[in-house]
């Protein structure tokens, strides 16, 4: 199956800084890549959806000024955190779909756990 | 309205016990996906199986099988002979659009198998 990396993996943050999460296609081009939250013991909701140079799409909930998304190439994808706060702790994760033939779904990346004292 | 339920929020078992974890959908489109994904103490997602809504064949791979029946529009896992490393959550999910736009994650269930 395709891979999908996220970097890195564990990051810890003061608050009021700013964090970038990056998630990878390895093998294939992604042309929608998908931003997923989950707080413990919850399951994943999403975030915003990003296409191939086109501004995202966020969820309803999401502002997106705090969670900003670049999907500048085909096989990156990064969402920043901004002016973090505790309460923005969380495992995030993003899935990548190439969009046609065997690459036609949703792979998922191994998700990155955020921090913010 | 939910799209997946899963009711069991948390289940323990004996190890070697068998179990069934529950998943009831929602959708009003005649294609849709169906996947189970197992999400270990780690984080990563594992990806476990994908069903299409035209086949309605169940399936078994090894101790894994699941029970697709668009009649009461379920899609069950079951583990037999359950084991230590099955501990985990496992999350149901409907897809829409294979694509993963209009992708619903049930709320999962927590699985503890006990030695």
């Amino acid at each position: 199956g395709a891979v999908v990396s996220q970097h890195p993996s564990r990051v810890i943050c003061k608050s009021g800084t700013s964090v970038k999460i990056e998630c990878r296609s390895l093998d294939f081009q992604a042309t929608t890549m998908f931003w997923y939250r989950q707080f413990p013991k919850q399951s994943l909701m999403l975030m915003a959806t990003s296409n191939e140079g086109s501004k995202a799409t966020y969820e309803q909930g999401v502002e997106k000024d705090k969670f900003l998304i670049n999907h500048a190439s085909l096989t990156l994808s990064t969402l920043t955190v901004t002016s973090a706060h505790p309460e923005d702790s969380s495992f995030y994760i993003c899935s990548a779909s190439g969009g046609a033939g065997v690459y036609n779904e949703q792979f998922f990346g191994p998700g990155t756990r955020l921090t913010v004292l | 309205a939910q799209k997946v339920t899963q009711a069991q929020t948390e289940i323990s078992v004996v190890e070697k016990e068998d179990v069934t974890l529950d998943c009831v959908y929602e959708t009003r489109d005649t294609t849709y996906y169906l996947f189970w994904y197992k999400q270990p103490p780690s984080g990563e997602l594992v990806f476990l199986i994908r069903r299409n809504s035209f086949d309605e064949q169940n399936e078994i791979s090894g101790r894994y099988s699941w029970n697709f029946q668009k009649s009461t529009s379920s899609f069950n896992f079951t583990i037999t002979a359950s084991q230590v490393v099955d501990s985990a959550v496992y999350f149901c999910a409907l897809s829409e659009d294979i694509s993963g736009n209009q992708f619903y994650f049930g709320t999962g269930t927590s699985l503890t198998v006990i030695p």
